[in-house]
């Protein structure tokens, strides 16, 4: 298995710009979550979807941010209009049914780092 | 509120024995995760605990007290590889992860 893809690696963009940031979770795990992470704040939970429905968004900073999960192979993190305090390294994790018993470990994706200048 | 504490930053010997500790305060709990993170690579997964005791894996172990609302991640034999960040975080009784801050582990020769 490839693990869990995320794409792009780095982004350098200008504020106001959009920024989307693309995720590929693991085949057969059926939750997916984005998070942000930053010196100060460490790992913060964006949002999370199960079975490709929003669950929980109240981590989504505000407006300018929304995601989606057309598919069960398939997520995006949009920001838009970016500014410079976005700037953080974004991990998307997958993992198998997170209300079942068991250890259901999160595997998280390289991250993208964006920087908003 | 939810809260989970755990050493900013920590260092050992390489070949010693360090003891990273965490305290936690949730509402409810199920399970008791530590990952490592290496300097601009993702959190990887290293040990869960749901009962009381200690899990041992190789040169890591993870021990957990409920009633305390305490665990220790302790790694045996250090190498210069294990210089890297530990998060524990907990899940509670919705199944949401609640994450430390981290602890940057420092490995000298």
């Amino acid at each position: 298995d490839a693990g869990v893809i995320q794409s792009p690696r780095h982004e350098v963009t200008e504020m106001g710009q959009e920024v989307t940031l693309r995720c590929k979770p693991i085949s057969g795990h059926n939750s997916l979550f984005w998070y942000r992470q930053t010196m100060m704040r460490g790992l913060e939970l964006l949002i999370y979807f199960n079975n490709n429905v929003p669950i929980d968004d109240s981590g989504m900073p505000e407006d300018r941010f929304s995601a989606k999960m057309p598919n069960a192979s398939f997520s995006t993190l949009k920001i838009q209009p970016s500014e410079p305090r976005d700037s953080a390294v974004y991990f998307c994790a997958s993992s198998s049914e997170i209300s079942s018993s068991g250890a259901n470990v999160l595997t998280f994706g390289a991250g993208s780092r964006l920087t908003v200048l | 509120g939810q809260n989970i504490d755990q050493p900013t930053e920590m260092t050992a010997t390489e070949g010693a024995i360090v003891q990273i500790n965490c305290t936690y305060q949730t509402s409810g709990f199920n399970g008791l995760f530590w990952y490592q993170q290496h300097a601009g690579e993702a959190p990887t997964f290293l040990s869960y605990n749901v009962l009381d005791g200690l899990e041992e894996k190789g040169r890591f172990s993870s021990f957990l007290s409920r009633s305390k609302g305490y665990s220790y991640l302790l790694l045996k034999e250090l190498q210069m590889k294990d210089s890297a960040s530990y998060l524990c975080a907990v899940r509670d009784s919705n199944y949401q992860l609640i994450w430390g801050a981290g602890t940057k582990l420092i490995i000298k020769p």
